[in-house]
């Protein structure tokens, strides 16, 4: 089942923060998050794993809460090259091999 | 290191005919996975292959194929092309460890079919 982003789009002034949402109805065992801009790959950002923890990028860090079964991506003073869509991957279990299953994206517009 | 190479990056067919897509992947990976994109669907798997053996598979019909070669290079086929399957294919190349692993994406390869 494909988890659901929140919001759908976002316009940001440079230094402004933003949270990105990623909601499952289906217990998690971990959640991808990734940014891709126009035209290229998505490029990997960071993995959390079921257990509520809390990792860091940079200005960008994310959280997993595991009652909720939601993830929140947090962009702190924001830059132009922030720009893109973000995704949200999922995964149910701790099973053999990769199988994201992927939300709708989040489109970001950070603005000078 | 070099990251993953797919090609061609652009292809266009038309209805009916089957497409052959190779995917490159980071050395030293095994697993490849590829995936689906459209502005409808969004990213959707269709499937992984790790050490030449599909490991995992997604809801897409039989006419969607792969292999993968004992360097982990991998190829994707489409036989008999609709025009629902124009789309930016993309594969992920990652260590295919047991458990969570990071996938890291190929700039993918742009299919219209007309």
């Amino acid at each position: 089942q494909q988890p659901v982003q929140s919001p759908q789009a976002v316009i940001l002034r440079e230094g402004e923060d933003a949270v990105i949402n990623c909601s499952s109805s289906k217990a998690l065992y971990s959640v991808h998050w990734y940014r891709q801009k126009h035209g290229e790959a998505p490029v990997f950002l960071m993995i959390l794993l079921k257990g509520g923890e809390q990792k860091g990028h940079e200005k960008i860090s994310a959280s997993f809460n595991e009652k909720k079964q939601q993830s929140s991506l947090y962009l702190t003073a924001s830059q132009l090259s922030y720009s893109g869509t973000y995704f949200c991957g999922t995964e149910m279990g701790n099973n053999a091999g990769n199988m994201l299953t992927f939300g709708g994206g989040t489109r970001l517009m950070v603005k000078p | 290191k070099a990251g993953v190479t797919q090609t061609p990056r652009y292809l266009i067919k038309t209805r009916g005919q089957q497409v052959t897509l190779s995917c490159s992947p980071i050395s030293g990976h095994r697993s490849v996975s590829w995936y689906q994109q459209t502005p409808g669907q969004g990213l959707q798997f269709l499937f992984e292959y790790f050490s030449e053996t599909q490991r995992n598979k997604g809801n897409f019909p039989g006419r969607f194929s792969g292999r993968q070669f004992s360097n982990s290079r991998s190829e994707m086929n489409v036989s008999t092309l609709e025009l629902g399957d124009s789309a930016l294919y993309l594969c992920a190349s990652s260590f295919g460890l047991e458990g969570t692993d990071t996938q890291y994406f190929g700039p993918g390869t742009r299919l219209t079919v007309l």
